[in-house]
């Protein structure tokens, strides 16, 4: 079974302050993806990463940056936290099983609160 | 814009009954689909893959219609334990892992 862990299930910060999300996942897979989820906007992404090192920026980076240094950790960094950074994240990753195939598992999340 | 389309609902059906979700999506390139589905404060769980014109698991199926860019979902004698929110979700296209996920269409099943 795909394995995808995070750091925190509640976080509660102050704005200004630098938060860390970190992610975990034990398949060896190749791609992570960083999301927040905010009610009746569905899922968007924020950054993803395609290897160790790389990172691409998703729908709406700003205000994140990412860090991947290991093949199985990818971390999202909120460098001053605001009260609309208030949200759900969602770390998942995914591995290239068989040609053109793309599943994606996802970690239980962080419910991050910036008061 | 690449984007997938679902009804919001909410669904509200009676134990046992058939319900079916439809869901468009706008990049002719996708060939990967995927059904998700997500408990409320919890993360998205794959449901069921789509890579051909369906699949069928036990009580679920889905369907692929390419031509007009539609995937269908559903669900056979539903049980209260389906409740959920569903999620309709295709492959950006190209080789890169990305997917578009729709905002779900949520369902609840009554006693």
């Amino acid at each position: 079974d795909v394995k995808v862990t995070q750091s925190s299930r509640y976080l509660v910060k102050r704005t200004g302050e630098k938060v860390f999300l970190e992610c975990v996942q034990d398949m060896d897979h190749e791609n992570m993806f960083w999301y927040r989820q905010d009610p009746g906007l569905g899922l968007r992404l924020i950054y993803f990463s395609y290897d160790v090192k790389m990172k691409e920026k998703g729908d709406i980076p700003e205000g994140y940056s990412v860090s991947r240094e290991k093949k199985e950790r990818f971390s999202l960094i909120l460098e001053s936290a605001s009260t609309n950074q208030t949200s759900m994240y969602l770390c998942a990753s995914s591995g290239l099983r068989d040609r053109g195939r793309y599943e994606q598992y996802f970690g239980p999340g962080t419910r991050l609160t910036v008061t | 814009r690449k984007e997938v389309e679902q009804d919001p609902g909410p669904f509200n059906v009676p134990e046992g009954a058939t319900v079916a979700f439809n869901c468009t999506y706008s990049n002719s390139a996708s060939q990967s689909f995927f059904w998700y589905r997500q408990d409320c404060r919890k993360e998205p769980k794959l449901l069921m893959s789509v890579y051909s014109s369906g699949n069928e698991d036990g009580r679920f199926t889905a369907q692929l219609n390419r031509a007009s860019q539609y995937i269908s979902l559903l669900i056979r004698d539903s049980k209260l334990s389906d409740s959920a929110t569903y999620l309709c979700v295709a492959h950006y296209g190209g080789s890169q892992g990305n997917l578009i996920f729709g905002k779900g269409t949520k369902l609840s099943v009554k006693p």
